[in-house]
């Protein structure tokens, strides 16, 4: 099944602590983005990614890092979380980017800095 | 740089009801996609919409493409309970490679 796997679902962690939230796509897809949903705020992009090794920061990228070494693998990376990082968090991938091809999303990764 | 606002930001209706979220750009649109999220669930694309004036349905679903590109609805005929979620609009400004979404309308249908 063509799917966007994220994990894990829920983290509750403390303020400082490293985490790194896994993404995994299984349709060969180029781009892969980061997103963080706040309520009142909609979805807004952190970090994307073209292509393998290519990455580029989003819109709020303050606070966290990404990779792409292979193409289906896009991990998030929180060095040192805070408390205003806490959100709901979605990856999602499409053919390419800047195409017409629709965005498809993870499941989303619930997230707690306390 | 490039905005998109949506409205409302919530709308409550009955069931039976007509419902229309409205998304503006402050640039000029190559394309816009339509996402549904339903409640604890992830954005599901619905639909795009690519040529100036351009409208589609699906099913109850009516979904316009401004003349200028600029503006983008959703409408929702004789609502639902299956139609709760929240409905964003994603917007890629002419020359770039990048969805900028609305803040998104939550919907919620009172049976």
């Amino acid at each position: 099944e063509a799917q966007v796997t994220q994990n894990p679902r829920y983290l509750i962690t403390v303020t400082g602590k490293k985490l790194t939230v896994t993404c995994s796509q299984n349709m060969n897809h180029e781009y892969m983005s980061w997103y963080r949903q706040d309520p009142g705020l909609g979805l807004r992009q952190i970090y994307y990614s073209m292509n393998v090794e290519v990455t580029d920061k989003g819109d709020v990228p303050e606070g966290y890092k990404v990779s792409r070494k292979e193409k289906r693998n896009f991990p998030l990376i929180l060095e040192s979380p805070s408390p205003n990082q806490t959100s709901l968090y979605f990856c999602a991938s499409s053919l390419f980017a800047g195409s017409n091809s629709p965005l498809h999303f993870g499941n989303g990764t619930r997230l707690t800095v306390t | 740089g490039q905005q998109v606002m949506q409205i409302p930001q919530y709308q409550h209706v009955q069931e039976g009801e007509d419902f229309t979220t409205y998304c503006n750009s402050s640039t000029t649109l190559s394309n816009i996609q339509w996402y549904k999220q339903r409640p604890g669930g992830h954005p599901v694309f619905l639909i795009q919409l690519v040529k100036s004036g351009e409208v589609k349905k699906q099913k109850r679903l009516t979904f316009q493409f401004g003349e200028a590109k600029k503006n983008s609805s959703l409408h929702i005929t004789a609502t639902q309970t299956t139609d709760v979620g929240t409905y964003f609009c994603a917007g890629r400004a002419s020359g770039t490679y990048k969805y900028i979404f609305g803040t998104g309308t939550r919907l919620k249908v009172l049976a």
